[in-house]
């Protein structure tokens, strides 16, 4: 069964820097490319970022360009977003999304880790 | 950006009627690179439809996409329980790829 499985979610003050992980299983990570998508609770859904099975096409949100950060370890079958200077408007749960056919179909989701950014 | 606008938004209807869902888009979307997810409470969105008219893995043919251009639906034929939901387009033809704000289809 394929299956990702979000972490590292949490309360952070604004400012602040978070990791999140998203650990791959059922299917071999280095073959998709992959995407952060993020939910305000309540609200709609933004795109955050993409990157390629090879890292080499990496794409950001203007809303979080220059502060998070995606990255892949094929060999860990796992996924990661690092952000930094953490804003209020960041709070959100984070979905590790895997494309279906071509980048920005999000074919499968996980179950979403939430960040909360709050003095 | 391609802004995406939803109607309505929210759908009170009956199991058995029909739904339409319209996503209109604030220009032309490339070769119909439009996608429709399914959310329930609690859950992630399930990939419903793609390239505007392709039904994903497991969904039932009451679903059915349709539309080009700035203009584009979600029909459910005959509502079963489990299709009440929020529904959410999605256009992947430009950077940055964007959603709609939703529309809710509750039960009436």
């Amino acid at each position: 069964e394929v299956q990702l499985v979000e972490s590292g979610g949490g309360l952070v003050q604004p400012g602040g820097s978070l990791r999140l992980s998203c650990a791959a299983s059922g299917f071999t990570l280095s073959s998709s490319s992959m995407n952060w998508v993020r939910q305000v609770p309540g609200k709609g859904l933004e795109w955050v970022s993409y990157i390629s099975s090879s890292s080499i096409s990496i794409n950001y949100a203007d809303s979080v360009k220059g502060r998070f950060t995606i990255s892949r370890d094929n060999a860990k079958n796992s996924l990661y977003l690092q952000m930094n200077s953490l804003r209020a408007e960041d709070t959100a749960v984070y979905y590790c999304v895997r494309d279906f056919l071509r980048g920005g179909i999000f074919g499968v989701w996980g179950q979403g880790t939430l960040v909360t950014v709050s003095s | 950006e391609i802004v995406l606008t939803q109607s309505p938004g929210t759908l009170s209807l009956s199991p058995g009627e029909r739904a339409t869902l319209s996503c209109r888009a604030s220009q032309s979307v490339s070769s119909s690179y439009l996608v429709w997810y399914q959310q329930k409470p609690g859950q992630a969105p399930r990939l419903v439809i793609y390239g505007a008219s392709s039904r994903a893995t497991g969904i039932p043919d009451r679903f059915s996409g349709s539309g080009s251009g700035t203009d584009f639906t979600l029909t459910i034929s005959r509502l079963e329980p489990e299709d009440f939901a929020v529904y959410y387009c999605q256009q992947y033809g430009s950077s940055p790829w964007t959603f709609g704000q939703g529309t809710k289809v509750e039960i009436k």
